[in-house]
């Protein structure tokens, strides 16, 4: 059974393009969080998408946006690239109305560089 | 607001050796901790967890009590092992949020 899937694994961006990240979930989950992890530091919480709709959102400027499609995969598109946009982005997975600790499962994740 | 704080790595061992790593936080009521291993190229994945005061949670070897009066949740391990090598995350949640807030994480390294 595959667990997450995110593509691509690796990047690279001029500052001031836009780029999309994709995320496939687990099976049987139906709820995708992204997170933006900076080289040292511990996951920063940006969105997560439960029934196509963002029901929860971090502290984020909108040049971070998401999408969640029928079948639940996600896209995290981030407009305007800064240099501080490097990092790495996590996707994780989780089953229904469920929190951090009931099924989170995260991806490997895709490496931004803004160059 | 909720914050994490854990000790600064790397944090470098024989293999046998014993592991203490510090984590204490400022959170509103009684958050449920967490703590997470990320292995080189890998996510997050989930070592262990505890949801209220006094509970110990354990996980291949890994053990961390929940101290309220201490605000802490210190990860230990009696005897690493060189597969343990890998970037440990202590992380909170808040009652009835979904938004989780990390630590900064801290490296391991164990020597053989």
């Amino acid at each position: 059974d595959a667990g997450v899937t995110q593509s691509p694994t690796h990047l690279i961006k001029t500052r001031g393009q836009q780029v999309t990240l994709r995320c496939s979930p687990k099976s049987g989950h139906d709820t995708v969080s992204w997170y933006q992890q900076a080289l040292g530091q511990g996951p920063q919480f940006i969105f997560q998408y439960y029934e196509e709709e963002e029901r929860q959102r971090g502290n984020f400027p909108d040049r971070f946006s998401g999408h969640q499609f029928p079948n639940y995969s996600s896209e995290l598109n981030v407009n305007a690239l800064l240099l501080g946009d490097s990092a790495l982005y996590l996707c994780a997975s989780s089953p229904g109305d469920s929190r951090l600790d009931y099924g989170y499962t995260f991806g490997s994740g895709t490496r931004l560089t803004v160059v | 607001g909720d914050s994490v704080t854990q000790m600064e790595g790397p944090v470098t061992l024989s293999e046998e050796a014993c592991l203490t790593i510090n984590c204490t936080y400022t959170a509103t009521g009684y958050p449920s901790l967490f703590w997470y291993v990320q292995y080189p190229g890998e996510g997050l994945q989930l070592l262990l967890k505890a949801t209220k005061a006094d509970d110990k949670g354990s996980n291949k070897g890994f053990e961390a009590t929940y101290r309220k009066e201490t605000t802490s949740f210190h990860l230990e391990k009696g005897s690493v092992q060189v597969s343990d090598s890998a970037v440990y995350f202590c992380a909170l949640l808040s009652g009835g949020s979904y938004i989780p807030t990390f630590g900064r994480g801290t490296s391991l390294i164990v020597h053989p």
